[in-house]
């Protein structure tokens, strides 16, 4: 069965680094998302993507996260200059269409910010 | 961020029985609902889903109920197996384009043989 997948899956990085974390959604998808869990807490929802833009994103999506979709199979989150609090499990997912299509999600990148 | 919860932090099911996970959600702009299973160290997977048209979803072991005017679902597992032993997440949408998700804070099954 076709999944996504993610790249690296722990990232150890210093605070003020840029990470760029990766993944690779089930090829026929349309809709591709970058959720997170930190330790202790609910996974939630970050941004995400359709027709090479971005289609929705929330809060936490500041000036310091950005997307990527730099060819036709890699989805890329990029945080500029990480801070303690990014700290988190990362998931990749996609899904086919939009509405009424569940989202497939990868295993996670986890991130440490020493 | 209360939109969706489940109250039962862990649930434990013997082998063969019934399991039965409960959610609730308060945004009645929610109209897509679905639950994940989660493995420790992996991503959560993707179970069952149901949409607002419907009030029951079946696939194999598992049926999702959905009851609009209590604002609730659950999820049932017959017959429950050891495999099943994860934690379950569900999460709901307000369906337009991208799919939003917002999750609860999960529930542990534990099946015992």
């Amino acid at each position: 069965e076709p999944e996504v997948t993610q790249t690296p899956s722990h990232q150890v990085t210093q605070m003020g680094q840029e990470v760029i974390l990766r993944c690779v959604p089930i090829s026929n998808h349309l809709y591709f998302y970058w959720y997170r869990q930190i330790l202790g807490q609910k996974v939630e929802f970050l941004v995400s993507f359709y027709n090479n833009e971005i289609s929705e994103k929330s809060e936490i999506f500041d000036d310091q996260f950005s997307v990527e979709r730099p060819d036709g199979s890699n989805f890329t989150l990029k945080i500029r200059s990480t801070k303690l609090e990014d700290s988190a499990m990362y998931f990749c997912a996609s899904s086919l269409t939009g509405a009424n299509s569940p989202l497939h999600f990868g295993n996670g990148t986890r991130l440490t910010v020493t | 961020d209360q939109q969706v919860k489940q109250n039962s932090p862990s649930l434990s099911v013997q082998e063969g029985r019934i399991s039965i996970l409960n959610c609730d959600y308060t945004n009645s702009m929610f109209d897509y609902f679905l639950w994940y299973k989660k493995y420790p160290a992996e991503g959560p997977t993707f179970l069952i889903s149901i949409s607002s048209i419907k009030d029951k979803n079946e696939d194999g072991r598992f049926t999702v109920f959905l009851n609009k005017s209590a604002k609730h679902l659950s999820l049932h597992i017959v017959p429950s197996q050891p495999g099943d032993s994860a934690v379950y997440f569900c999460a709901a949408s307000a369906n337009q384009g991208a799919q939003k998700l917002v999750f609860g804070q999960g529930t542990r099954l534990t099946i015992n043989p």
